[in-house]
């Protein structure tokens, strides 16, 4: 079975511009949840789609959204882009988002400029 | 408040030698489930373990074991037998089984481990 995918892997924009970065996550998984990894503030949760809906939000402002299609496949967007929105964008998805695991992309590096 | 705290930023450890990662969580819901993953110099988190907070046995993949202990909020990973692969970031994570927790992973800071020939 392949595994989550994500595209692109790398990505450089500059100040003010925004970006739609892609997930495709493991077929049959139905929740697919966002995380962003900076050295400075570890790994934090973004955001979780179950079934096209937005269940759950990290403390992110609004310039970070999401959405997720009828295949499970979902896509984030962040307007505005700020310098300190470099980051390592993971996406993981799961069966349906309870306790079971979550499995992992490799991740999208973005470079703000 | 820090929800789940790994004490070791970084160590060294020999090829063929067993190694401890710390972790200690807080919660106080009675669901939850404890994660460890590893994540190599190019980025991708890679699953290793899972402990329920409802099992009993301590769970085991391979060379990874976790020492779970509930009164402690303690959830040790210990790698057997080092390999020279082995040498990357882990990280420790907890899901509450709360409707606010949806899909979200809390993780801790990471240890940063370094297995030596």
């Amino acid at each position: 079975k392949a595994g989550v995918t994500q595209t692109p892997r790398y990505l450089i924009k500059t100040r003010g511009q925004q970006v739609t970065l892609s997930c495709s996550p493991i077929s049959g998984h139905r929740s697919v949840s966002w995380y962003q990894q900076t050295p400075g503030q570890g790994l934090q949760f973004l955001f979780e789609y179950f079934s096209e809906t937005q269940r759950n939000k990290g403390n992110f402002p609004g310039r970070f959204s999401g959405r997720q299609f009828s295949n499970s496949r979902s896509e984030m967007n962040v307007s505005t882009l700020e310098l300190g929105d470099s980051a390592l964008y993971l996406c993981a998805s799961s069966l349906a988002g309870g306790l079971e695991t979550q499995y992992f992309g490799p991740g999208t590096r973005l470079l703000v400029l | 408040a820090q929800k789940i705290t790994q004490t070791q930023p970084g160590m060294f450890v020999q090829e063929k030698e067993a190694v401890t990662l710390d972790c200690t969580y807080d919660t106080s819901d009675q669901s939850y489930g404890l994660f460890w993953y590893k994540q190599p110099s190019s980025g991708e988190m890679i699953f290793l373990i899972y402990q329920g907070s409802y099992d009993e046995q301590n769970a085991t993949e391979g060379r990874y074991s976790l020492n779970f202990q509930k009164a402690r909020k303690s959830a040790n990973l210990v790698i057997s037998a080092s390999q020279l692969g082995d040498s990357a970031m882990y990280f420790c994570a907890m899901r509450e089984a709360t409707t606010d927790s949806w899909g979200k992973l809390q993780f801790g800071a990471g240890t940063q481990v370094v297995v030596t020939p």
